[in-house]
């Protein structure tokens, strides 16, 4: 399995610009997350869904942030507009279903830089 | 609420042990991870260990849960220049998330 698939890999956009990032999650994974990492605040967990459907929202930061899962095998993670503080490390990661004993496993990551 | 802590720095010498600790604050999780995180790169999980358990030993890595004080630790032996990374540990959320410390970055000096 090639495993959880992210792009871009790297973004470098100008403040109020769209930015959409991408994930595939691997094969027959029923869990999709998405995560934030910043040097201040560590790693955040934004939002994450199950069978397609969001499960818990309380993560994302605000009404710029959304995120849709049209179909088990894509997820996208929307900011519009773009601020500078939004520059961080964006993880996708999926697991087999949700629950306390799920491994998650993590795709390589978008690094978004937002001058 | 749901908290895990550890520190975030740790600096050994290579062939050293290096223990990275973490306390957390959910007693009703059924698993706790270590994951690691080189440079650039997403995080990789490294081991977990069932909460019914008090040590697990996977080849360098051995993993020692107190339930009672609910603390965890990771033990590298041996450790090498390429352990160096930072490593996350997690607890299962109550709504089937994990929740992640702020991760210790070792460094391992020649």
């Amino acid at each position: 399995d090639a495993g959880v698939i992210q792009s871009p890999r790297h973004e470098v956009t100008e403040m109020g610009q769209e930015v959409t990032l991408r994930c595939k999650p691997i094969s027959g994974h029923n869990s999709l997350f998405w995560y934030r990492q910043t040097m201040m605040r560590g790693l955040e967990l934004l939002i994450y869904f199950n069978n397609n459907v969001p499960i818990d929202d309380s993560g994302m930061p605000e009404d710029r942030f959304s995120a849709k899962m049209p179909n088990a095998s894509f997820s996208t993670l929307k900011i519009q507009p773009s601020e500078p503080r939004d520059s961080a490390v964006y993880f996708c990661a999926s697991s087999l279903t949700s629950g306390r004993a799920e491994t998650q496993y993590f795709g390589p990551g978008t690094r978004l830089l937002v001058l | 609420g749901e908290d895990v802590e550890q520190s975030l720095f740790l600096s050994v010498r290579e062939g050293d042990s290096s223990v990275i600790n973490c306390t957390y604050t959910d007693s009703s999780s059924t698993y706790l991870y270590w994951y690691k995180q080189e440079p650039g790169a997403g995080l990789q999980l490294l081991t977990y260990i069932f909460s019914n358990m008090d040590m697990k030993q996977d080849q360098r890595l051995t993993v020692l849960l107190n339930k009672k004080d609910k603390h965890l630790s990771l033990r590298i032996a041996d450790t090498q220049t390429g352990d160096s990374a930072i490593y996350f540990c997690a607890e299962g959320g109550s709504q089937g998330n994990l929740i992640f410390g702020k991760g210790t970055k070792l460094s391992v000096k020649p």
